[in-house]
């Protein structure tokens, strides 16, 4: 199985800033990667697939990057809404898998 | 607009079953994937599940392989997932997704708001 890494685990910063979160792959799988972000109680919710393709709606202040095995999601100026966890996904093969998440707090 | 309504979770022995169900509308069914994704309280996402467009091809985790069953109807438009020889640590928030399908994989583009299945005597 593809196993997928995230860090850091946490990132504390405040609003206005900018993050980057990593994500690596245990190998090599092109750009097959998507971004989800989950605010608690709620359901997921894809942000990036294709490793750098923002959803329809998602602001350009979330950018994805990478190929390979190595992935950046980054996210400028940093709102309320925002603050969440964040998790990185591979599809190039089954099984799906999922990083660890890295939660973005308010410091 | 897409709209996924998870239902069928609750409490359930080890060793039980239940059946989850997903009511889907808002997009034409037939032509997407779905999956089951879980959630462990406070955990990460565990891809569980996934079933083609049509049905005719289905992939899943080995952890349930043998015990979970998915299934499409694209008529009525609900997808399901039999659980069987349920344990502990199947013990989770269980999301439907539409998922795209990419024939090796997929990513999800649109999820319910889940439904809690706790394992336990």
């Amino acid at each position: 199985d593809i196993v997928m890494t995230q860090s850091p685990a946490t990132l504390s910063v405040s609003p206005g800033e900018t993050v980057t979160l990593s994500c690596r792959a245990s190998q090599a799988i092109r750009a097959d990667v998507a971004w989800y972000k989950q605010r608690p109680g709620q359901a997921p919710r894809l942000l990036v697939y294709a490793a750098s393709s923002n959803v329809m709606g998602i602001p350009a202040r979330f950018r994805g990057s990478g190929s390979g095995s190595d992935f950046t999601l980054t996210i400028t100026s940093l709102q309320s809404d925002d603050f969440a966890v964040y998790f990185c996904q591979q599809y190039n093969r089954w099984p799906l898998t999922f990083g660890g998440g890295t939660k973005v707090e308010i410091k | 607009e897409v709209q996924l309504l998870e239902s069928g979770g609750g409490l359930v022995q080890p060793g039980g079953s239940l059946r989850l169900s997903c009511a889907a509308s808002g997009f034409a069914f037939v032509n997407d994937g779905m999956s089951w994704v879980r959630q462990s309280p406070g955990k990460g996402l565990e891809w569980v599940a996934f079933i083609s467009g049509r049905g005719d091809r289905t992939n899943y985790a080995d952890s349930v392989k043998g015990r979970f069953t998915i299934s499409k109807d694209n008529f009525k438009y609900t997808v399901d997932l039999q659980m069987s020889s349920l344990r502990a640590d199947d013990t989770a928030v269980y999301y439907c997704a539409k998922t795209y399908d990419y024939v090796s994989g997929g990513y999800s583009d649109a999820w319910g708001q889940g439904t809690l299945v706790t394992v336990s005597s």
